[in-house]
């Protein structure tokens, strides 16, 4: 089965930097993907790790650790625009369904002036 | 205009009335999802089609079923609604073969919010 978690809220301050976890326990792993949610709207890509180490992308970089189950999606200079949900998934490939992805509950950050 | 379109965008309706829910595509993508997102629960896999001729059962898949009317429609059917299935509901596309590598990065559309009373 597949287990993954990360914290439910969290608050940060403009222009600070905020690390948001995710650890994960699966059966199968191929690859692990964060997404950004704002508040009743569509979950928008954000980024996707299958090796060990970090991808940058802007503002926006996210680590991964398959030996330790372990990501973490990094915003740097935060803006109040980056107050929404964020989201981390992992695809299993040993359903063999190719590309199913379970998420875990989703971080709500808040950003604060 | 969106990639990914969604209608209705909201829908209420009462217990053991039949409801559908649609999507449409103008991505191209084979692949094409449902999932409902519940507070707390996330995103969960419902339904799942790789191309028009293949339908699969995702994670919670009872008291729904689909449609695959073409490569660019899939519809979502609750054949008699009970209120735990009140959610937001979205529909996702994705296609490897647009992807770099292997990503198979999935886009959603904006979402159905069904209320079952």
């Amino acid at each position: 089965g597949q287990n993954i978690d990360q914290p439910t809220e969290m608050t940060a301050t403009e222009g600070a930097i905020v690390q948001i976890n995710c650890t994960y326990q699966t059966s199968g792993f191929n690859g692990l993907f964060w997404y950004q949610q704002h508040a009743g709207e569509a979950p928008t890509f954000l980024s996707y790790n299958v090796l060990d180490g970090l991808e940058e992308k802007g503002r926006f970089s996210s680590f991964l650790s398959r030996s330790k189950g372990y990501s973490y999606l990094l915003l740097k200079e935060l803006q109040m625009k980056d107050s929404a949900s964020y989201l981390c998934a992992v695809r299993d490939d040993r359903r063999n369904a190719g590309n199913m992805l379970t998420f875990g509950g989703g971080t709500r950050l808040m950003v604060k002036p | 205009d969106a990639d990914v379109t969604q209608t209705p965008r909201n829908r209420i309706t009462k217990t053991g009335k039949r409801i559908m829910l649609e999507c449409s595509q103008t991505k191209g993508h084979d692949r094409m999802y449902w999932y409902r997102q519940d507070p707390g629960l996330g995103l969960r896999l419902i339904y799942y089609s790789f191309d028009v001729k293949d339908i699969n059962k995702g994670e919670i898949s009872d008291g729904y079923s689909v449609s695959r009317q073409a490569q660019a429609k899939f519809s979502l059917s609750l054949e008699s609604a009970i209120p735990n299935q009140t959610a937001l509901y979205f529909c996702a596309t994705s296609d490897p073969r647009t992807s770099g590598g292997f990503t198979d990065t999935q886009y959603f559309g904006p979402g159905t919010r069904l209320t079952v009373l």
